[in-house]
């Protein structure tokens, strides 16, 4: 079975930070994905990544980069933390044309 | 624009009775879905998936339905128990692209 894995479940960092979420997943795949995810508006895709070093902006990817040097990690960069920033992270991995699996997500808190 | 959506945000049930949450999409193009449960404090988990050429598909006490015509699924849940209380989300995907489309979530309410 497929294994996501988000490094932190809980960050509390300051503004003007620079705040890096990782990811890693335990299979051979291509396709990983950040999502944000805040009540009432669902799950939103800030980026994703279908190999190695490829990235492709989501829905919100303002405030956001993000990192794929090697295929089981990807990583999420706030260059700036903003208070706005604050949510739940959620990082997934996908095989091929199968579900998305999921991490069990980082709550981020911005102060 | 094309969306999917939930019918209801709360569904309340006692132990033991079936649920069933629905889902409706609109992108006819859509032909891969997909049902996930995320319990307080977790990332969605994978329940159980079905493609456009089937009509249903069962797995361990849980069954979905595809209705094409009117572009609904549904999850039902049998014996529904404590443990099933969490948000279930479906979710649709177009053949060729990697990112699906997440609706907005129900919320199933067990009481014991």
């Amino acid at each position: 079975d497929v294994k996501v894995t988000q490094s932190s479940r809980y960050l509390v960092k300051r503004t003007g930070e620079k705040v890096f979420l990782e990811c890693v997943q335990d299979m051979d795949h291509e396709n990983m994905f950040w999502y944000r995810q805040d009540p009432g508006l669902g799950l939103r895709l800030i980026y994703f990544s279908y190999d190695v070093k490829m990235k492709e902006k989501g829905d919100i990817p303002e405030g956001y980069s993000v990192s794929r040097e090697k295929k089981e990690r990807f990583s999420l960069i706030l260059e700036s933390a903003s208070t706005n920033q604050t949510s739940m992270y959620l990082c997934a991995g996908r095989s091929g044309e199968g579900p998305q699996h999921f991490g069990d997500g980082t709550r981020l808190s911005i102060l | 624009g094309e969306s999917v959506g939930l019918h209801l945000p709360t569904l309340s049930v006692q132990e033991g009775d079936n649920s069933i949450i629905n889902c409706a999409y609109s992108n006819s193009a859509s032909d891969y879905f997909i049902w996930y449960k995320q319990e307080s404090g977790k990332g969605p988990q994978f329940i159980i998936d079905i493609r456009s050429n089937m009509d249903k598909r069962q797995g361990q006490r849980v069954t979905v339905l595809l209705n094409k015509t009117v572009k609904h699924l549904s999850l039902q849940i049998a014996a529904t128990q404590p443990g099933d209380s969490a948000v279930y989300f479906c979710a649709e995907n177009r053949g060729g692209s990697y990112i699906p489309t997440f609706g907005r979530g129900t919320s199933l309410i067990v009481h014991p």
